[in-house]
């Protein structure tokens, strides 16, 4: 079975500065492994996804992530914070190869950025 | 392209009332997908079809019902809601399952 767990519900930040969300997954087989984004009041977009192709994605608004198998992570940076990355970031993770799958969620960070 | 719409917006019910939650897709998505969002648990699977004409249940089903219309619409019931069901729901759909999920704007329930 696959899980996702993000370390830190809340992350801080100031306007310019590295932005650094956690993601680590548990998978029994390689996986497929995506970040979303929610803006308030908003449904969930996708910002990247690594489907075992490059280990270093990028992906829209400046984002980008590094899938590391030693580490079992797939954490999201940004060099520049900017005031309209306040946002709810989550991390996914699936299985392909298996079937049908489901994405698995982690539990959200909530971004903050202060000028 | 409208995208993934979904159906009301929000929603106030009192305990035992039934509703449906409606949700269509223009993308030909082979697949579609209810979720439900609460603080602090992230999205959490009701129920999805892999494709037109099945359904099966995710991780919390009970208390819902779904059915796939057709290709395009994907509807979600509560038959006798509870406090319980009080969440912001998602619905969500893609060409396949390892693919990109597009998510609707979302349904704001209350259950009073």
């Amino acid at each position: 079975a696959q899980s996702v767990t993000q370390l830190g519900s809340h992350v801080s930040v100031s306007e310019g500065a590295l932005v650094l969300l956690r993601c680590n997954y548990s998978s029994s087989v390689p996986p497929y492994l995506f970040w979303y984004v929610q803006y308030p009041n908003q449904g969930l977009q996708l910002l990247l996804k690594y489907t075992s192709a490059a280990t270093l994605v990028k992906g829209i608004n400046g984002f980008e992530a590094e899938f590391k198998k030693s580490e079992t992570s797939f954490h999201l940076t940004k060099p520049s914070a900017h005031m309209s990355d306040a946002a709810e970031y989550f991390c996914a993770v699936s299985a392909p190869n298996t079937g049908f799958q489901k994405l698995v969620f982690g539990t959200g960070t909530r971004l903050l950025v202060s000028p | 392209n409208a995208g993934v719409t979904q159906t009301p917006k929000f929603q106030v019910l009192k305990t035992g009332q039934s509703m449906t939650l409606q949700c269509a897709q223009d993308m030909n998505h082979n697949s579609m997908y209810w979720y439900r969002q609460d603080p602090g648990m992230g999205l959490r699977l009701i129920y999805y079809s892999a494709s037109e004409g099945t359904t099966d249940k995710g991780e919390v089903p009970n208390g819902y019902n779904v059915s796939r219309l057709n290709k395009r619409e994907f509807s979600l019931r509560l038959e006798s809601a509870a406090p319980s069901q009080t969440s912001v729901y998602f619905c969500a759909g893609s060409w396949s399952s390892t693919d990109t999920q597009y998510f609707g704007p979302g349904t704001r329930l209350t259950v009073l």
